[in-house]
């Protein structure tokens, strides 16, 4: 069965702070998504990995950094947290390559995050 | 500017009765549709997808339709069922492994 953990559920952090999340998968995937999720907005996404080491910005990368040193971990960082990073965030996972079956990605739990 | 819309932020149907969600995107690029179903507190679960190169396709109460022309897909829920109350989001993919998500439509079906 395939699984995507997030380390936190909930978390709460104050202005200013430095936040990490972080998402493991045991599928052997090799790309490593973070989208946040808001009302009415979807889900946009921060970053992508598609390799150990790289990254790659998505749509909303500001005051948002990666890391990825091991193919099964993918960490989202919030350099200086802010009350508008207040979000559900997401962390997905796919198996590269071009056919139908590597477009689908499998998510973590979500972490709900809100700073104070 | 989003290239994946879900217009209506929420519907309500009675159980048993049909639920119809609808999606518009303005890439014509994308060739690969997905819906995902979220219960709250949970991430997303895959539930049907669609190529570019079919109109429907269909997987037990599930049915999704693609109209290329009009740069619209809708998800066909029958009969639906109270524990289909979610909120659901639709998916397009253009190139490589991304995906560009709508907004999302949160259902209620009433007992």
């Amino acid at each position: 069965d395939v699984k995507v953990t997030q380390s936190s559920r909930y978390l709460v952090k104050r202005t200013g702070e430095k936040v990490f999340l972080e998402c493991v998968q045991d599928m052997d995937h090799e790309n490593m998504f973070w989208y946040r999720q808001d009302p009415g907005l979807g889900l946009r996404l921060i970053y992508f990995s598609y390799d150990v080491k790289m990254k790659e910005k998505g749509d909303i990368p500001e005051g948002y950094s990666v890391s990825r040193e091991k193919k099964e971990r993918f960490s989202l960082i919030l350099e200086s947290a802010s009350t508008n990073q207040t979000s559900m965030y997401l962390c997905a996972s796919t198996k590269s390559g071009s056919g139908y079956g590597s477009y689908e990605q499998y998510f973590g739990p979500g972490t709900r995050l809100t700073v104070t | 500017d989003q290239q994946v819309k879900q217009n209506s932020p929420s519907l309500s149907v009675q159980e048993g009765r049909i639920s119809i969600l609808n999606c518009d995107y303005t890439n014509s690029m994308f060739d690969y549709f997905l819906w995902y179903k979220k219960y709250p507190a949970e991430g997303p679960t895959f539930l049907i997808s669609i190529s570019s190169i079919k109109d429907k396709n269909e997987d037990g109460r599930f049915t999704v339709f693609l109209n290329k022309s009009a740069k619209h897909l809708s998800l066909h829920i029958v009969p639906s069922q109270p524990g289909d109350s979610a909120v659901y989001f639709c998916a397009a993919n253009n190139a490589g492994n991304m995906l560009t998500f709508g907004g999302g439509t949160r259902l209620m079906v009433k007992p």
